[in-house]
Protein backbone atom coordinates (compact mmCIF):
# COMPACT_ATOMS: atom_id res chain seq x y z
CA UNK A 1 0.00 0.00 0.00
CA UNK A 2 3.36 2.20 -0.69
CA UNK A 3 1.84 5.87 -2.12
CA UNK A 4 4.19 6.70 -4.46
CA UNK A 5 7.06 3.79 -5.09
CA UNK A 6 10.18 3.57 -7.66
CA UNK A 7 12.02 1.05 -8.77
CA UNK A 8 15.25 0.14 -8.36
CA UNK A 9 16.40 1.91 -5.34
CA UNK A 10 20.10 1.61 -6.00
CA UNK A 11 21.23 1.47 -10.06
CA UNK A 12 24.77 1.20 -10.92
CA UNK A 13 25.93 1.13 -14.12
CA UNK A 14 29.07 2.69 -16.69
CA UNK A 15 29.01 5.28 -18.49
CA UNK A 16 27.53 4.94 -21.81
CA UNK A 17 24.59 2.35 -20.73
CA UNK A 18 20.83 3.43 -21.20
CA UNK A 19 18.74 2.75 -18.01
CA UNK A 20 15.07 3.25 -16.98
CA UNK A 21 13.85 4.13 -13.63
CA UNK A 22 9.83 3.36 -12.65
CA UNK A 23 7.45 5.20 -10.60
CA UNK A 24 3.62 4.46 -10.04
CA UNK A 25 1.76 6.24 -7.67
CA UNK A 26 -1.71 4.51 -6.13
CA UNK A 27 -3.19 7.83 -4.54
CA UNK A 28 -5.23 8.94 -7.59
CA UNK A 29 -3.40 12.02 -8.30
CA UNK A 30 -3.57 13.94 -11.70
CA UNK A 31 0.27 14.94 -11.50
CA UNK A 32 3.22 13.44 -11.51
CA UNK A 33 7.13 14.95 -11.32
CA UNK A 34 10.57 14.11 -11.58
CA UNK A 35 12.79 15.98 -9.03
CA UNK A 36 16.73 15.35 -9.34
CA UNK A 37 18.87 15.82 -5.78
CA UNK A 38 22.36 16.57 -6.52
CA UNK A 39 25.36 15.55 -4.40
CA UNK A 40 24.77 19.30 -2.82
CA UNK A 41 21.45 17.80 -1.61
CA UNK A 42 19.76 20.23 -3.49
CA UNK A 43 16.41 19.34 -5.41
CA UNK A 44 15.59 20.59 -8.97
CA UNK A 45 12.54 20.48 -11.03
CA UNK A 46 12.97 17.73 -14.21
CA UNK A 47 10.06 16.76 -15.42
CA UNK A 48 5.91 17.61 -14.52
CA UNK A 49 3.04 15.69 -16.05
CA UNK A 50 -0.63 16.22 -15.61
CA UNK A 51 -3.02 13.75 -16.94
CA UNK A 52 -0.43 11.98 -19.12
CA UNK A 53 1.37 15.12 -20.82
CA UNK A 54 4.32 17.31 -19.89
CA UNK A 55 4.18 20.98 -18.67
CA UNK A 56 7.50 21.01 -17.29
CA UNK A 57 10.64 19.93 -19.11
CA UNK A 58 13.45 22.55 -17.43
CA UNK A 59 16.06 22.04 -19.33
CA UNK A 60 17.29 18.70 -19.00
CA UNK A 61 19.36 17.22 -21.91
CA UNK A 62 17.44 14.95 -24.51
CA UNK A 63 19.24 11.96 -22.77
CA UNK A 64 16.65 12.17 -20.30
CA UNK A 65 13.20 10.83 -21.91
CA UNK A 66 10.13 10.86 -19.65
CA UNK A 67 7.34 8.45 -20.40
CA UNK A 68 3.68 8.41 -18.82
CA UNK A 69 1.77 5.29 -20.00
CA UNK A 70 -0.83 6.64 -17.66
CA UNK A 71 -2.07 8.60 -14.88
CA UNK A 72 -0.48 6.31 -11.89
CA UNK A 73 2.45 5.98 -14.23
CA UNK A 74 6.01 7.73 -15.18
CA UNK A 75 8.96 6.19 -16.12
CA UNK A 76 12.26 7.91 -16.68
CA UNK A 77 14.19 6.52 -19.29
CA UNK A 78 18.40 7.73 -19.38
CA UNK A 79 20.09 7.05 -22.52
CA UNK A 80 24.00 7.42 -22.87
CA UNK A 81 24.63 8.39 -19.29
CA UNK A 82 27.47 10.37 -17.96
CA UNK A 83 29.22 10.75 -14.78
CA UNK A 84 27.06 13.84 -14.12
CA UNK A 85 24.14 12.25 -13.98
CA UNK A 86 25.13 10.37 -10.92
CA UNK A 87 22.47 11.72 -8.28
CA UNK A 88 19.11 10.49 -5.79
CA UNK A 89 15.93 10.88 -8.89
CA UNK A 90 13.09 11.37 -6.71
CA UNK A 91 9.59 10.65 -8.23
CA UNK A 92 6.30 12.85 -6.93
CA UNK A 93 2.64 13.36 -7.25
CA UNK A 94 0.17 15.51 -6.30
CA UNK A 95 -3.66 15.84 -6.39
CA UNK A 96 -3.38 18.78 -8.94
CA UNK A 97 -1.07 20.61 -11.30
CA UNK A 98 -2.41 23.52 -9.30
CA UNK A 99 -2.37 23.27 -5.98
CA UNK A 100 -1.69 20.32 -3.54
CA UNK A 101 0.61 18.92 -1.66
CA UNK A 102 3.58 16.61 -3.31
CA UNK A 103 4.60 13.61 -2.03
CA UNK A 104 7.85 11.81 -3.05
CA UNK A 105 8.67 8.03 -3.74
CA UNK A 106 11.90 6.91 -1.64
CA UNK A 107 14.01 7.69 -4.47
CA UNK A 108 16.90 5.93 -7.17
CA UNK A 109 20.17 6.50 -6.43
CA UNK A 110 21.94 6.67 -9.18
CA UNK A 111 25.82 5.99 -9.50
CA UNK A 112 27.74 6.35 -12.89
CA UNK A 113 31.22 4.56 -12.94
CA UNK B 1 10.47 34.72 -10.14
CA UNK B 2 10.13 32.62 -7.17
CA UNK B 3 12.60 31.41 -4.44
CA UNK B 4 13.18 30.29 -1.35
CA UNK B 5 16.26 31.32 0.95
CA UNK B 6 17.32 28.20 3.93
CA UNK B 7 20.65 30.37 5.46
CA UNK B 8 21.70 28.11 7.43
CA UNK B 9 23.42 25.54 5.80
CA UNK B 10 24.43 23.19 9.21
CA UNK B 11 22.74 23.57 13.08
CA UNK B 12 24.23 21.69 15.77
CA UNK B 13 22.40 21.40 19.07
CA UNK B 14 22.29 18.81 21.81
CA UNK B 15 19.21 17.15 22.36
CA UNK B 16 16.60 18.71 24.66
CA UNK B 17 17.53 21.87 23.46
CA UNK B 18 14.90 24.10 21.14
CA UNK B 19 15.85 24.69 17.44
CA UNK B 20 14.64 27.07 14.97
CA UNK B 21 15.15 26.44 11.24
CA UNK B 22 14.42 29.67 9.26
CA UNK B 23 12.84 30.18 5.78
CA UNK B 24 12.43 32.96 3.66
CA UNK B 25 10.73 32.98 0.40
CA UNK B 26 10.28 35.47 -2.42
CA UNK B 27 7.30 35.45 -4.70
CA UNK B 28 5.35 38.35 -6.70
CA UNK B 29 1.88 35.90 -6.19
CA UNK B 30 -0.79 36.62 -3.63
CA UNK B 31 -1.59 33.18 -3.31
CA UNK B 32 1.26 29.97 -2.95
CA UNK B 33 1.46 27.25 -0.64
CA UNK B 34 4.48 26.73 1.53
CA UNK B 35 5.81 23.35 3.11
CA UNK B 36 9.05 21.83 4.94
CA UNK B 37 10.11 18.54 4.27
CA UNK B 38 11.84 16.37 6.37
CA UNK B 39 15.10 14.02 4.71
CA UNK B 40 16.84 11.83 7.32
CA UNK B 41 19.28 9.98 6.44
CA UNK B 42 17.86 6.93 5.41
CA UNK B 43 17.50 9.55 2.41
CA UNK B 44 12.90 9.85 1.61
CA UNK B 45 11.30 13.04 1.89
CA UNK B 46 8.67 13.29 4.72
CA UNK B 47 6.02 16.06 4.13
CA UNK B 48 5.45 17.65 7.62
CA UNK B 49 3.31 20.59 6.75
CA UNK B 50 1.79 22.53 3.88
CA UNK B 51 0.77 26.50 4.88
CA UNK B 52 -1.56 28.35 2.02
CA UNK B 53 -0.76 32.53 2.03
CA UNK B 54 -4.20 33.45 3.51
CA UNK B 55 -3.77 31.66 6.81
CA UNK B 56 -1.46 32.98 8.86
CA UNK B 57 -2.03 31.17 12.10
CA UNK B 58 0.88 29.75 13.55
CA UNK B 59 0.73 25.26 13.62
CA UNK B 60 1.96 23.21 16.54
CA UNK B 61 1.96 19.67 16.37
CA UNK B 62 4.28 17.95 18.87
CA UNK B 63 7.05 19.22 19.11
CA UNK B 64 7.11 20.69 15.95
CA UNK B 65 5.71 24.37 15.59
CA UNK B 66 5.66 26.62 12.51
CA UNK B 67 5.48 30.57 12.70
CA UNK B 68 4.77 31.86 9.38
CA UNK B 69 4.66 36.00 9.07
CA UNK B 70 4.14 37.27 5.40
CA UNK B 71 4.89 40.64 6.66
CA UNK B 72 8.56 39.25 6.74
CA UNK B 73 8.24 36.34 3.67
CA UNK B 74 9.37 33.91 6.53
CA UNK B 75 8.25 30.71 7.43
CA UNK B 76 10.23 29.26 10.24
CA UNK B 77 10.15 26.20 11.84
CA UNK B 78 10.53 24.99 15.80
CA UNK B 79 11.49 21.78 16.80
CA UNK B 80 11.12 21.77 20.90
CA UNK B 81 13.15 19.91 23.00
CA UNK B 82 14.97 18.37 20.41
CA UNK B 83 15.77 14.42 20.16
CA UNK B 84 18.37 12.42 18.19
CA UNK B 85 15.24 11.07 15.51
CA UNK B 86 15.03 14.77 14.84
CA UNK B 87 18.75 14.44 13.01
CA UNK B 88 17.84 15.04 9.09
CA UNK B 89 17.94 17.92 6.26
CA UNK B 90 14.95 19.76 6.30
CA UNK B 91 13.55 21.39 3.15
CA UNK B 92 11.55 24.58 3.08
CA UNK B 93 9.36 25.25 -0.10
CA UNK B 94 7.06 27.30 -2.11
CA UNK B 95 4.54 26.68 -4.62
CA UNK B 96 2.31 29.16 -6.42
CA UNK B 97 -0.98 28.31 -6.94
CA UNK B 98 -2.60 28.14 -9.97
CA UNK B 99 0.59 28.38 -12.26
CA UNK B 100 1.00 25.97 -15.43
CA UNK B 101 3.70 24.65 -13.80
CA UNK B 102 2.79 23.30 -10.30
CA UNK B 103 5.84 22.47 -8.94
CA UNK B 104 7.84 23.03 -5.75
CA UNK B 105 10.64 25.10 -5.79
CA UNK B 106 12.65 24.01 -2.87
CA UNK B 107 15.51 25.85 -0.36
CA UNK B 108 18.84 24.15 -0.24
CA UNK B 109 17.75 23.10 3.13
CA UNK B 110 19.50 22.67 6.82
CA UNK B 111 20.97 20.25 8.14
CA UNK B 112 19.98 19.45 11.86
CA UNK B 113 22.61 17.50 13.96
CA UNK B 114 21.29 16.78 17.50
CA UNK B 115 23.34 14.78 19.79
CA UNK B 116 22.97 13.30 22.76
Amino acid sequence: DTAVSQTPKYLVTQMGNDKSIKCEQNLGHDTMYWYKQDSKKFLKIMFSYNNKELIINETVPNRFSPKSPDKAHLNLHINSLELGDSAVYFCASSHYVASGSLFFGPGTRLTVL
Amino acid sequence: AQKVTQAQTEISVVEKEDVTLDCVYETRDTTYYLFWYKQPPSGELVFLIRRNSFDEQNEISGRYSWNFQKSTSSFNFTITASQVVDSAVYFCALRVYGGSQGNLIFGKGTKLSVKP
